[in-house]
């Protein structure tokens, strides 16, 4: 079955840098990535996806980057603000979704 | 209704003791998905339902765990006979279709079930 590898398992950034989270996967067939928020004791949240057959997607100050070859894809959140403080969970999918063990983001002001 | 809805939003019960948890999904949603999430952790796949197919239960832990969708929309997980164990936060997502298409999954708030 698929399995999903994320890191880094916390990350810390000043208030206006960027912050990286990668993620790999191990099943080939995976075909959807999305990308989910979670603020303390609150639903995740959807903030961006992206499907096998597009390489890179832009919303704002976040992008998602796919690479199927090496399957592994990334989330990047540029100028940081201190709202963009949560757990940040990557997914794999061809039907339900497999999740990273989660990356928790501070963003200090 | 406008998200998905899970209820009860608590739930505290004694070690042995069998509980229900009941999901609401969007209106018009045709797949259904349960998952847990024990305290500080990851999402865990437990079992998902797309429209009158077979579900897909490859994730559930034990045989105490079963679940069941009724007319296509409301869902129900039950645990039998729970164990400290089971103490998580399950989340109840739909979206609009499970394969081919790949839809977002939008998740509701979760029960917190509490085994003492």
């Amino acid at each position: 079955g698929e399995n999903v590898e994320q890191h880094p398992s916390t990350l810390s950034v000043q208030e206006g840098d960027s912050a990286v989270i990668k993620c790999t996967y191990s099943d080939s067939a995976s075909n959807y990535f999305p990308w989910y928020k979670q603020e303390l004791g609150k639903r995740p949240q959807l903030i961006i996806d992206i499907r096998s057959n597009v390489g890179e997607k832009k919303d704002q100050r976040i992008a998602v980057t796919l690479n199927k070859t090496a399957k592994h894809f990334s989330l990047h959140i540029t100028e940081t603000q201190p709202e963009d403080s949560a757990v940040y969970f990557c997914a794999a999918s061809m039907d339900k979704l497999i999740f990273g063990t989660g990356t928790r983001l501070q963003v200090f002001p | 209704g406008a998200g998905v809805s899970q209820s009860p939003s608590n739930k505290v019960t004694e070690k042995g003791k069998d509980v229900e948890l009941r999901c609401d999904p969007i209106s018009g949603h045709t797949a259904l998905y349960w998952y847990r999430q024990s305290l500080g952790q990851g999402l865990e796949f437990l079992i998902y339902f797309q429209g009158n197919s077979a579900p897909d239960k490859s994730g559930l832990p034990s045989d105490r765990f079963s679940a069941e969708r009724t007319g296509g929309s409301v869902s129900t997980l039950t645990i039998q006979r729970t164990q400290q164990e089971d103490s998580a936060v399950y989340l109840c997502a739909s979206s609009l279709a499970a394969q081919a298409n790949n839809q977002p999954q939008h998740f509701g708030d979760g029960t917190r079930l509490s085994i003492l």
